[in-house]
This record gives C-alpha cells, structure tokens and sequence, in this order.
C-alpha cells in the first residue's frame, strides 16, 4: 500500500492570499496523482489530475505541481468558497488517498 | 451531464452484508470506463473499495480481504457493491463514482452524493 501525507492538517489563510498543500507519498507515483475538494456535505470534487492538469471548469487560481513523491497543490487569491478540506490520491496502483487538509479562514 | 446516486438501506446489522446501487443518468456504462466505491466514515478521510468496467472485470482494495464483490447491470446502467461481514467499522458514507478512463486506477470523476450506513443492532 502506497501511503499519502498531507501537510498541514490545518492551514489559516486570509481571503484573497495564497495557500500551498503538500502531499508526499511513500514511494512513487510517477505523475499519477489528483486533488480533490470537498465542502460540509457534499462529495469531493476533482480539482487536478495527472498531477497538474486542472480537471473541466476548475479556476485557472488552481494549480497542481510535482511528480514522483512530492506534490504540491497552490490555490492563489483564496476566495470565500475555497475554504473547504482539500484530499489528494495517487493511482499508480490501486489508490489511496491522504488524509485531508482544512483551508479555514485566518 | 453524468450524474450517479446510490441507493440502499441506511442500517445494517453486525454480520450482515451490506448491498448499495448506484445509478447513472447522462452515460451509458456501456460505453466504457470504470465504475468506482469510495467511502468516507464520519469525520474521517476517504478509502477506496472497488471498481467494475463494463465487461464485468473488477479490482478491490486488499485490506477488505475479500469481503467485497463489484457487480454491473449494464441494461438498467447499473452497479452494485456489496460487502460481507460488516462490523461497526464499515459505518461510512459510501459514494460511488466514474473513473474516466478505461483502465482500472484512475481518478474519480464525477461523484455520487453518497449514502450514509450504518452498521448497527
């Protein structure tokens, strides 16, 4: 099993800043790898896959970077219905997914 | 528009299996890709289950040790999971959703709403 860590757990961030998510897998994934963000009751929805190709109707504030063990999600200029948990997934074999990140309001 | 909503029984008893439907408005499984189960128990983070294509080849996660089946009903563009044995650790919210390629590990795209279950005497 391939093992997703997320950092934070928690990041404060102050509308109209920029936040930066990490998520690191325990072996490589290659670029195999996807965002998601999920909002009180509602399913997750996809942001990036393949690492950085922003999914249909995803805001260009969006970007996905990173390959290999290492990624990065940037969400620049925060708005207001970005402040949600944020999960990413590799599916470089059967997938797993990291256990969240909460962007709340600094 | 792809949409899917699962559909089952809210409570389950210890042992007993659990068996939820997802339907698909918008596309026809036939068509291709695969058909994924994700769930979510209460305030926690996201496990996948299993997958089906439309041929009827499926993939599940080995830490369930075989306790789940993936089934297709292409004609009512349908899928199916069950999952034996259940113990108050498969309380969960399951969703179900479309993996958009045809080859089994993928990302998930679009997602049902999910169904709460409950497992429970």
């Amino acid at each position: 099993e391939i093992l997703m860590t997320q950092s934070p757990a928690t990041v404060s961030v102050s509308p109209g800043e920029r936040a930066t998510l990490s998520c690191r897998a325990s072996q490589s994934v290659g670029s195999n790898l996807a965002w998601y963000q999920q909002t009180p009751g509602q399913p997750p929805r996809l942001l990036i896959y393949a690492a950085s190709t922003r999914a249909t109707g995803i805001p260009a504030r969006f970007s996905g970077s990173g390959s290999g063990t290492e990624f990065t999600l940037t969400i620049r200029s925060l708005q207001s219905e970005d402040f949600a948990v944020y999960y990413c997934q590799h599916y470089d074999n059967w997938p797993t997914f990291g256990g969240g990140t909460k962007v709340e309001i600094k | 528009q792809v949409q899917l909503q699962e559909s089952g029984p809210g409570l389950v008893k210890p042992s007993e299996t659990l068996s939820l439907t997802c339907t698909v408005s918008g596309y026809s499984i036939s068509s291709g890709y695969y058909w994924g189960w994700i769930r979510q128990p209460p305030g926690k983070g996201l496990e996948w289950i299993g997958n089906i294509y439309q041929s009827g080849s499926t993939y599940s996660n080995p830490s369930l040790k075989n306790r789940v089946t993936v089934s297709v009903d292409s004609s009512n563009n349908q899928f199916s999971l069950t999952l034996n044995s259940v113990t108050a650790a498969d309380t969960a919210v399951y969703h179900c959703a479309r993996q958009p390629r045809s080859r089994p590990f993928t990302w998930f795209d679009p997602w049902g709403q999910g169904i709460l279950v409950t497992v429970s005497s």
